[in-house]
């Protein structure tokens, strides 16, 4: 049982390119999130999704997007890259809310 | 929005200490979370409490609603169990919004 996987582990962007960081769980997980987590803070919420097709803003989603086109798969997509941006970025997902949360294991990722 | 502090941000201490991290939060939440994290590594979930006390292994965690306030104890504490240990809150009535997180305490247990 894989859990949350993310890919890629790592990345090193220049300003103003794009990606797409993947996420997938394999546990029929309903809720999935995107936090991410900088140096000396809490993690914040980017997007979160209750389900396929239903997306919403969390606390930080400038410069994000994401999709849910399946239960499985959370990509989160990052249009014109900015150095305000390097962060660890972390997927969770969990069956409903008030239940146990799984993580990732992360993507360090650095805009140059 | 809730607030989660936790304390101390940073804690030594020699093998086989008796460890306890504190986590309070600002108002009523749906549970709180335990969570473990190595360094350089993903996130793990340790326990997950609404009420009382929760136990694994050598880990105890222990949470009192009404002072709004939980605990994380470590007995017979080995240099494994360094990591980060972060607290999260659920927002109280539900809500799929995700979790509050703590700023985490970076935990070393020396030989």
């Amino acid at each position: 049982n894989a859990g949350v996987t993310q890919t890629p582990k790592f990345r090193i962007l220049k300003i103003g390119q794009s990606m797409t960081l993947q996420c997938a769980q394999d546990m029929n997980h309903n809720y999935m999130y995107w936090y991410r987590q900088d140096p000396g803070m809490g993690l914040k919420l980017i997007y979160y999704s209750v389900g396929a097709g239903i997306t919403d803003k969390g606390e930080v989603p400038n410069g994000y997007n994401v999709s849910r086109s399946t239960t499985e798969d959370f990509p989160l997509r990052l249009e014109l890259a900015a150095p305000s941006q390097t962060s660890v970025y972390f997927c969770a997902s969990s069956y409903i809310d008030d239940t146990e949360a799984f993580f990732g294991q992360g993507t360090r990722l650095t805009v140059v | 929005k809730n607030e989660v502090e936790q304390s101390p941000q940073n804690l030594t201490a020699q093998e086989g200490e008796f460890i306890t991290i504190n986590c309070s939060y600002s108002v009523g939440i749906s549970a709180l979370h335990w969570l473990q994290q190595h360094p350089g590594g993903g996130i793990v979930s340790l326990f997950m409490l609404s009420s009382g006390k929760k136990k694994h292994g050598r880990l105890i965690a222990t949470i009192n609603i009404q002072e709004k306030h939980s605990s994380l104890h470590i007995t017979a504490s080995h240099p494994r169990d360094s990591a980060v240990y972060i607290c999260a809150v659920g927002e109280s009535g539900g809500g799929a919004d995700g979790l509050t997180f703590g700023k985490g305490t970076h935990l070393i247990i020396q030989p």
